[in-house]
Parts: structure tokens; sequence; C-alpha cells
């Protein structure tokens, strides 16, 4: 399958600071990738669709001038969390759209996330 | 009313029992069927992925979908110690590339 990666794994970092986290389709080029986060024992919420040369979609209740993301290339897209406070500490996972017709392309692929703790 | 429920468990079973997960849906649009696993603290990884109503068979996973029910199935024969995860089902609708996600089911195979 389609391969994701995230940069970092885990990160800490004071209140009040930024934090950027990157998601890269490493074998296959995507124009729409997917930002969640994830609460432990929770499903993915997802955050918003980011799409190659354009702005963000955000879902309905997250901020968007909190959680800046840019998807400046086909293989990579950026999540920044500004001003982070220990309630946006999560698990954040980025998935990639893989073009195609059917299965098993036309899904999403994950990366392996990032864990966020703000202390 | 969630558009995706699923029975988030605990689910724990015997090595070598067949797991049964499933999902209901109340969405008709939705035509696109998959099953994720993830493990602790990784990203979710594809299991399976169906677009039509019957059974797709890969290795010791069976997933199954009935649209007219709107209910879809995953089974794990001989179910393994490594096989312990959380399994989310996901949806899709035509021309829409977002998931609707299950709430996922924490499966444990004690050995």
């Amino acid at each position: 399958g389609a391969v994701v990666s995230q940069h970092p794994s885990w990160v800490i970092c004071k209140s009040g600071t930024s934090v950027k986290i990157e998601c890269r389709s490493l074998d296959f080029q995507a124009t729409t990738m997917f930002w969640y986060r994830q609460f432990p024992k929770q499903s993915l919420m997802l955050m918003a669709t980011s799409n190659e040369g354009s702005k963000a979609t955000y879902e309905q209740g997250v901020e968007k001038d909190k959680f800046l993301i840019n998807h400046a290339s086909l293989t990579l897209s950026t999540l920044t969390v500004t001003s982070a406070h220990p309630e946006d500490s999560s698990f954040y996972i980025c998935s990639a759209h893989v073009p195609g017709q059917g299965p098993p392309q036309e899904t999403q692929y994950f990366g392996p996330g990032t864990r966020l703790l703000v202390l | 009313q969630k558009e995706v429920e699923q029975d988030p468990g605990p689910l724990s079973v015997p090595e070598g029992a067949i797991v049964s997960l499933n999902c209901t849906y109340s969405n008709s649009a939705f035509q696109y069927f998959m099953w994720y696993r993830q493990y602790s603290r990784k990203g979710p990884e594809l299991l399976m992925y169906t677009y039509s109503s019957g059974n797709k068979e890969d290795g010791r996973f069976t997933a199954q979908v009935d649209k007219s029910s709107k209910y879809i199935s995953l089974f794990i024969r001989d179910s393994q110690p490594s096989d312990s995860a959380t399994y989310l089902c996901a949806l899709r609708a035509l021309g829409d590339y977002k998931l609707s996600f299950g709430a996922g089911t924490t499966v444990t195979v004690r050995a």
C-alpha cells in the first residue's frame, strides 16, 4: 500500500509556543490530504481537508487560525498548532487520498501519527 | 443518531477464536466500505476495502457488506495475539473523499 510519513512522531512543548507537524506521501502524489486528531480511546475526528495549492477546508468547530494548514506540494502538507495550550495535547494523524479508480486506490492511507504534549 | 454505529467493546477472545466485528450505518449514499486496524499509538492501517454487497476474503480476514440492511462486518479467523488492536470501520460516499468512521472496537486476543 501507499506510504505516508509524519514528522515528528512526538513533541513536547511549552504552552504558548507553536508546533509544526509534517505529513508526506512517499511513493505517490496526493492532491488531497486530511488531518485528524484522536483522543485516548476515541475514534478519529476530522479536523480539515488539505488541498494542494488551495486553502484548507476546516470542519465545524475547528479554529482555522489556531490550526494552520499548508499544502504547498503534491507530497507535503503541514499542520501548525499556533499558541498551543494543554488542551491541544492529542494524537494528530494525517492521511493522504490515493487517486485512482476503485480499490485499493481511491481511499486514504494514514501516517503513523504525532503525539503532542503541551505543558 | 451517528452516521456510523460501532460497538466500542472491548472484546476479548482466546487465541484461535473467530473475531466478529460489525458496523451499521444510516446514510444510503455510502458506497465504499473499509476496515482499518490501529495498534496503540500508531496510525490506522488499511485492512479491507469493498464497494459492493457480498463477501471479500483476504487470508484470515473476511469482510461482508449488506447494503440492503446497511450492515457491514469483519471476521478474523484463527485469531492471534498480534491481532490485538482497535478495528475501525470507515465508509465513504461516491464522489466524496471524506471518510466517516465508526467508534472503533478494541480487540484483545488472549494467548
